[in-house]
C-alpha cells in the first residue's frame, strides 16, 4: 500500500501558535501534496512538492520532505483561527496514472 | 481562477435506484478522475479517465459504476443502483499536469 498516514490525528493550538503536522507513507512517490478540508466541504490544495525537492513554502506555509525517511511535514506558521480544518497528504507513483493516495488527515483547531 | 465545478451538492436517493453525479472539470485538463470519502473516513481513489476512457480504476470501482464524458465539457460518475454504503461525499478532480484541484463534492445519501 502506498498509503500516506498523517500524525497527530488532532492537534489544538492557540491563535498564533506555529502548527505542524507529519505525513508517512511507505512506497516511492512522484509529488507528495498537502490538502486542506474544512468540515463538510471540498479538498483545496495547498502545495506541492516534488520528490527531488526538500523543502518549499508559500506564504505561512512551509512543506519539507524526506525521501529516504518517507515522511513529509507541514508547518503553518502565525496559526489563524481561519486556519481551523483537516490537512490531508496525498502521494502519487512514479509510474502509471496519478492517483493520489490520501492520508487520514490532521484534524487542526485554532482556539482564539 | 477557474475552478472544478460539481452537481448537485446533495443528493439523496433511494437503495436500488440510479444517480449520476456531474462534474464539469477545469477547461484546459486532460485528466479526470473521482474519488469518495465516507463519512469520517480518508479520501479514496475511484477512477482516474484520460483520452476518454478509464486508465485506472480501483477496487471499489465495481460493475455499478461507470464514467462518462459526454460531451467536451462534462464528466459524469454513474451508480446504476445504489447500496445503503455508497452514502459518501463524491469529489471529482482534473489535473493538467501534476496538481490537481478538486470540486466541492457531492453529498450522497442512500437510504
Amino acid at each position: 500500500s502506498q498509503q500516506g498516514e498523517e500524525d497527530p490525528q488532532a492537534l489544538s493550538i492557540q491563535e498564533g501558535e506555529n502548527a505542524t503536522m507529519n505525513c508517512s507513507y511507505k512506497t516511492s512517490i512522484n509529488n507528495l501534496q498537502w490538502y486542506r478540508q474544512n468540515s463538510g466541504r471540498g479538498l483545496v490544495h495547498l502545495i506541492l512538492i516534488r520528490s527531488n525537492e526538500r523543502e518549499k513554502h508559500s506564504g505561512r506555509l512551509r512543506v519539507t520532505l524526506d525521501t529516504s525517511k518517507k515522511s513529509s511535514s507541514l508547518l503553518i506558521t502565525a496559526s489563524r483561527a481561519a486556519d481551523t480544518a483537516s490537512y490531508f497528504c496525498a502521494t502519487d507513483r512514479i509510474q502509471g496514472a496519478q492517483k493520489l493516495v490520501f492520508g487520514q488527515g490532521t484534524r487542526l483547531t485554532i482556539n482564539p | 481562477e477557474p475552478e472544478v465545478t460539481q452537481t448537485p451538492s446533495h443528493q439523496v436517493t433511494q437503495m436500488g435506484q440510479e444517480v449520476i453525479l456531474r462534474c464539469v472539470p477545469i477547461s484546459n485538463h486532460l485528466y479526470f478522475y473521482w474519488y469518495r470519502q465516507i463519512l469520517g473516513q480518508k479520501v479514496e481513489f475511484l477512477v482516474s479517465f484520460y483520452n476518454n476512457e478509464i486508465s485506472e480504476k480501483s477496487e471499489i470501482f465495481d460493475d455499478q459504476f461507470s464514467v462518462e464524458r459526454p460531451d467536451g465539457s462534462n464528466f459524469t460518475l454513474k451508480i446504476r443502483s445504489t447500496k445503503l454504503e455508497d452514502s459518501a461525499m463524491y469529489f471529482c478532480a482534473s489535473t493538467a499536469q501534476e496538481t490537481q484541484y478538486f470540486g466541492p463534492g457531492t453529498r450522497l445519501l442512500v437510504l
